[in-house]
C-alpha cells in the first residue's frame, strides 16, 4: 500500500499564484522528502525536511511538516508555467542497513501562462 | 556527470519473453532501488539493494529478480514478462550523506 497520499491529485492555477499541495504518511519517520517530475523524465529532488523540523524554505518553496497528524504541505509561491510536472513526497523506513522511500500518488500541477 | 543510467529507454516484448534491465551509478553509492511507475499509482518499490551482494523485496517484487553483482550496477530481471508488467521502471540510488534519492530517466517496457 502506498505510504504517502498526495492531494488534490490534480491542480491548474494561473502564473503567479501559489500552488500548494499536501501529502499524508501512516507510519513514522526519519525524514520527508518532496520531488518533482517533467512529464517522460525521472524524479529530481527537491527539498528533505526532517522529523525534528517544522518548516523548511528553498527558494520558492516552503515545506511543513507535522508528524503529529503526518502530514506535510508543499507550496510554491509565485508559480512559472515552469513549474508545470508532477510533484510526489517520499518517506523512508529503514530496513536491511538502508533506507526504504515509499513515494506518494502525485499531485499534478499545471501552471497556465 | 553521468549519474544514473538506464537501459535500455523503449523495450516491446511478448508475454512470456525474458529480458533484463540495466542501470548503472557512478556516484559510488551504496544503496541502488528499482521502482515502476504506473499512471494513478505512483511509484512502487520492486526491490533494493544496501550494498553490494545484498538486495531486499520491496512492495511489490514478485514476477522480477535482481543482481547487485557489484557498487555499480543493479540490474532487474523478468523471467517471463506479462501484460500486468507493461509500467514504466526506473532505477534509483541513494547519497547516504544526504539522503536524496537520484532517478534515472526511466525505461518503459510493453508487454503484448
Amino acid at each position: 500500500s502506498q505510504q504517502g497520499e498526495e492531494d488534490p491529485q490534480a491542480l491548474s492555477i494561473q502564473e503567479g499564484e501559489n500552488a500548494t499541495m499536501n501529502c499524508s504518511y501512516k507510519t513514522s519517520i526519519n525524514n520527508l522528502q518532496w520531488y518533482r517530475q517533467n512529464s517522460g523524465r525521472g524524479l529530481v529532488h527537491l527539498i528533505l525536511i526532517r522529523s525534528n523540523e517544522r518548516e523548511k524554505h528553498s527558494g520558492r518553496l516552503r515545506v511543513t511538516l507535522d508528524t503529529s497528524k503526518k502530514s506535510s504541505s508543499l507550496l510554491i509561491t509565485a508559480s512559472r508555467a515552469a513549474d508545470t510536472a508532477s510533484y510526489f513526497c517520499a518517506t523512508d523506513r529503514k530496513a536491511s542497513g538502508t533506507y526504504k522511500y515509499i513515494f506518494g500518488t502525485g499531485t499534478r500541477l499545471k501552471v497556465l501562462a | 556527470n553521468a549519474g544514473v543510467t538506464q537501459t535500455p529507454k523503449f523495450q516491446v516484448l511478448k508475454t512470456g519473453q525474458s529480458m533484463t534491465l540495466q542501470c548503472a551509478q557512478d556516484m559510488n553509492h551504496n544503496s541502488m532501488y528499482w521502482y515502476r511507475q504506473d499512471p494513478g499509482m505512483g511509484l512502487r518499490l520492486i526491490y533494493y539493494s544496501a550494498s553490494e551482494g545484498t538486495t531486499d523485496k520491496g512492495e511489490v517484487p514478485n514476477g522480477y529478480n535482481v543482481s547487485r553483482l557489484n557498487k555499480r550496477e543493479f540490474s532487474l530481471r523478468l523471467e517471463s514478462a506479462a501484460p500486468s508488467q507493461t509500467s514504466v521502471y526506473f532505477c534509483a540510488s541513494r547519497d547516504a550523506s544526504g539522503n536524496t534519492i537520484y532517478f534515472g530517466e526511466g525505461s518503459w517496457l510493453t508487454v503484448v
